[in-house]
This record gives structure tokens, C-alpha cells and sequence, in this order.
């Protein structure tokens, strides 16, 4: 079975800095895909970033990117010039290829951003 | 601001009521999913629909019943249910087609379920 681990339950960082929040996860499988979802106060769970496993190039989506280290069995969040709107929990999520594949989400970490 | 729609967004039963919670979606997806989200845990995947077709029931009890009419409409029908199953309930759609596992999942705002 497939599991995905966020040990940090909260982070705080201040506004314009830079957080890096973290994810590992567990499988014997070669083929995957990891994701980064927020959800911010509101509920609204939004995709952040996405990284296929087979591509060693790590993701990037304007001042969010990860660094993406397979062998490590990880997959960390980065967020550049962090913005009050980045306040959320954040779910790192993991899911094989192939059909029937279930999503297997972490428990998330609340991120802050002070003003 | 979504392309997925839940109702209601909050519900108060009690433990006899029967309720219903719905899903739409309105980007054209042809695969749905019901979510569980408590407090301090995972996100549980309940049920998965594909082209209409139930694909996953993840050992949820019988007192959640899913239905899929079409490819838009998503529901989770509710009855005799217990506190513990207070929670926020997520609906969510992706592409479908022959590989459910590899689409990227778009959430609704969710129902937050509360069981007196």
C-alpha cells in the first residue's frame, strides 16, 4: 500500500519570504504521479502543482515550484515571495498510473503567512 | 470561481433524518469521486464513479449511498447515521477515461456534515 507522510503539522512564515514545506511518501512502484493541493480557509481545494515520476525535471508554476527527489522517496513544496493568500492547509497527494488507481492523500500542514 | 458545485454547504441532521448531498461538475469530466475529510486525518476516498459506472466503494458503510445519474451529477444519499460521521464531505471530477488514476482531480467547496 501506498503512503504519503507530512510530519510537519504547522508552519508560519513571513509575508514576501520563502517556505519550503515537506512531503515523503512510500511505494514499490516506478510510475506515479505526485501533487501539492491547497485549501484555503474557504474549502475550495485547488491544485497547486503536479510532477510526474518519470520526468526528473521538478515542476515549477509561477512562485511555487518542488524539488522532486525519487530515490529519496520525496517531494517538497517551495513557495517564493509568500503572499497573505497563501494562508491554507496544504496536501501533498499521491496516486499510481493506470486505471482504478486511488488518490492517497497526506494529513496536510497548515501554513500561516504574516503580514 | 469552480467548475464543481456542492449543496448544501452545511447540514444539521440527526441520527434517524435521511439527507442527500449533491455534486455538480461543469467541466465536462466523466469520472466523480466522494471524499471524507475529519479533522487531524487523511482525506478518505468513499466512492469512485467512472462513465456512470460505481468503480470503488471503499468499505463505506451502507448508511452512505452514492448515486450517479449522468456524468455531471454526483449524489450521496444519507441515512441513520452516527456523530462520528460528522465531517466535511468532498465531491471531485477528473477527465475519466481509460486511466481514472492518472487525471488530475478537481475539488468542490465541500458539505461540512454535522450528525446531532
Amino acid at each position: 500500500a501506498q503512503t504519503v507522510t507530512q510530519s510537519q503539522p504547522e508552519m508560519s512564515v513571513q509575508e514576501a519570504e520563502t517556505v519550503t514545506l515537506s512531503c515523503t511518501y512510500d511505494t514499490s512502484e516506478n510510475n506515479y504521479y505526485l501533487f501539492w493541493y491547497k485549501q484555503p480557509p474557504s474549502r475550495q481545494m485547488i491544485l497547486v502543482i503536479r510532477q510526474e515520476a518519470y520526468k526528473q525535471q521538478n515542476a515549477t508554476e509561477n512562485r511555487f515550484s518542488v524539488n522532486f527527489q525519487k530515490a529519496a522517496k520525496s517531494f517538497s513544496l517551495k513557495i517564493s515571495d509568500s503572499q497573505l493568500g497563501d494562508t491554507a492547509m496544504y496536501f501533498c497527494a499521491f496516486i499510481l498510473t493506470g486505471a482504478n488507481s486511488k488518490l492517497t492523500f497526506g494529513k496536510g500542514i497548515t501554513l500561516s503567512v504574516r503580514p | 470561481e469552480t467548475g464543481v458545485t456542492q449543496t448544501p454547504r452545511h447540514l444539521v441532521m440527526g441520527m434517524t433524518n435521511k439527507k442527500s448531498l449533491k455534486c455538480e461538475q461543469h467541466l465536462g469530466h466523466n469520472a466523480m469521486y466522494w471524499y471524507k475529510q475529519s479533522a487531524k486525518k487523511p482525506l478518505e476516498l468513499m466512492f469512485v464513479y467512472n462513465f456512470k459506472e460505481q468503480t470503488e466503494n471503499n468499505s463505506v458503510p451502507s448508511r452512505f449511498s452514492p448515486e450517479c445519474p449522468n456524468s455531471s451529477h454526483l449524489f450521496l444519499h444519507l441515512h441513520t447515521l452516527q456523530p462520528e460521521d460528522s465531517a466535511l464531505y468532498l465531491c471531485a471530477s477528473s477527465q475519466g477515461q481509460n486511466a481514472v488514476g492518472t487525471d488530475t482531480q478537481y475539488f468542490g467547496p465541500g458539505t461540512r456534515l454535522t450528525v446531532l
